[in-house]
């Protein structure tokens, strides 16, 4: 069974500080990644996915992340981040040729102080 | 509405009584999933369908728990007896089709508390 693992579940950071938060997986074949996150008081929305292709992924609001497979990573990475990006991010692997549903992390709660 | 709506947005059950939990996908979505996320986790994957199929119900962790999509766009997951280990929030989300590169959009869930 696949798995994802989040390393950091709550960060502090200033603002225009830079951001990365880390995410393993541990599936061998083939994968679909994806970043969701969610606002207080909102739901989940995607922020990035990858499929194939160029291994740097960019997101909405200025995110971006980096596939790595020999590392079994997919690290998001902002480089200054705002107040507003205050929010839970969970990272989501689908197998390629198995089941339909996401296998999530257990998200990283994210503090942007002013 | 735009999104997915899911209704009650908040359920209390005594222990042992049944609930029906309610998603109204986005119009037009062939895909939707359930998914239970317990406080301080992540969300974990409970069942599939495609249109009114159910293609996958691996995550279900119990007989108590049954997911309907009869005409292929409103879905209820019912959880029969419930006990305390169910508290969580309820999450559906559906996409457009069966791409499996179709965004998924989540809606605000429901949250399930046993007492």
């Amino acid at each position: 069974a696949q798995s994802v693992s989040q390393h950091n579940h709550h960060v502090i950071l200033s603002e225009a500080a830079s951001l990365e938060l880390g995410c393993n997986y541990s599936y061998g074949g083939t994968v679909n990644l994806f970043w969701y996150v969610q606002y207080p008081g909102q739901h989940l929305q995607l922020l990035l996915k990858y499929f194939s292709g160029d291994p740097l992924v960019k997101g909405i609001k200025g995110f971006e992340a980096e596939f790595i497979k020999s590392k079994f990573s997919f690290n998001l990475r902002k480089p200054s981040v705002q107040w507003s990006d205050t929010a839970e991010y969970f990272c989501a692997v689908r197998s390629g040729g198995g089941a339909d549903g996401l296998t999530f992390g257990k998200g990283t709660h994210l503090i942007i102080q002013p | 509405g735009a999104g997915v709506s899911q209704s009650p947005r908040y359920k209390v059950a005594k222990r042992g009584q049944d609930v029906a939990l309610r998603c109204d996908p986005i119009s037009g979505h062939v895909s939707l999933f359930w998914y239970q996320q317990a406080l301080g986790q992540g969300p974990e994957f409970l069942t599939y369908f495609q249109n009114e199929a159910q293609l996958d119900k691996s995550g279900l962790p119990s007989d108590r728990f049954f997911a309907e999509r009869p005409e292929g766009s409103v879905s209820t997951l019912k959880i029969q007896r419930t006990q305390q280990e169910d508290s969580a929030v309820y999450l559906c989300a559906s996409s457009l089709d069966r791409d499996r590169g179709s965004e998924a959009f989540f809606g605000q869930g429901t949250r399930l508390t046993v007492v």
